[in-house]
């Protein structure tokens, strides 16, 4: 398997213009995050499905952000508008449930997105 | 909820030596500590994890311990080489938390030929 596929490894866009990022896990997955990595809040949580369904959204930091997962091989995060304060590395994650609890994460390169 | 603390946030030490990371949870709950590494321009890498009825676990040069009582987990590299330079992570989580997992800080570290 490739791993989890994320496009574009590098977004940079002008404020006010929408952005899409876009996750592909690995096939057989069921579960798929989406976090957020700044150095000031290091790895955030902003959302998470389990089998295409949205389970918890309440990382999502604003109304502005919102995230699809309209098949089991496919994610993904629209920011609309996007603004400076969003520019941060965007990573996609998936794993399978494991029977004692926890999950091992699966990354993908991420996405690089700088909000002029 | 979960609170993870990192520490060192930085360190530094030559190649062959040994280097230890800290880190602390508050919920007395969390039952899986993973450690994930992060080299320069990637995602992060789950490396080694350890359950709550395991004390300690080893994998080659790297191992982890938990106090459970002390609510504290480490990560220990032996014999570090320079390609363990990276930024590690330690994180936590509580049984049928699926999606819970709260990650420290991280660590970078730097391993000097």
């Amino acid at each position: 398997d490739a791993g989890v596929i994320q496009s574009p490894r590098h977004e940079v866009t002008e404020m006010g213009q929408e952005v899409t990022l876009r996750c592909k896990p690995i096939s057989g997955h069921d579960y798929l995050f989406w976090y957020r990595q700044t150095m000031m809040r290091g790895l955030e949580l902003l959302i998470y499905f389990n089998n295409n369904v949205p389970i918890d959204d309440s990382g999502m930091p604003e109304d502005r952000f919102s995230a699809k997962m309209p098949n089991a091989s496919f994610s993904t995060l629209k920011i609309q508008p996007s603004e400076p304060r969003d520019s941060a590395v965007y990573f996609c994650a998936s794993s399978i449930l494991m029977g004692q609890g926890g999950e091992k994460l699966f990354f993908g390169s991420g996405t690089q997105l700088s909000v002029l | 909820g979960e609170n993870v603390e990192q520490h060192p946030s930085t360190l530094s030490v030559q190649e062959g030596d040994s280097a230890v990371i800290k880190c602390t949870y508050s919920d007395s709950a969390s039952n899986y500590f993973p450690w994930y590494k992060q080299e320069l321009g990637k995602g992060p890498q789950l490396i080694i994890d350890i359950r709550s009825n395991v004390g300690e676990k080893k994998d080659q040069r790297i191992a982890v311990t938990l106090n459970k009582t002390a609510k504290h987990f480490s990560l220990h590299i032996t014999e570090t080489q320079p390609e363990d330079s990276a930024v590690y992570f330690c994180a936590a989580s509580s049984r049928g938390s699926q999606g819970n997992l709260i990650f420290g800080k991280g660590t970078k570290l730097s391993v000097k030929p």
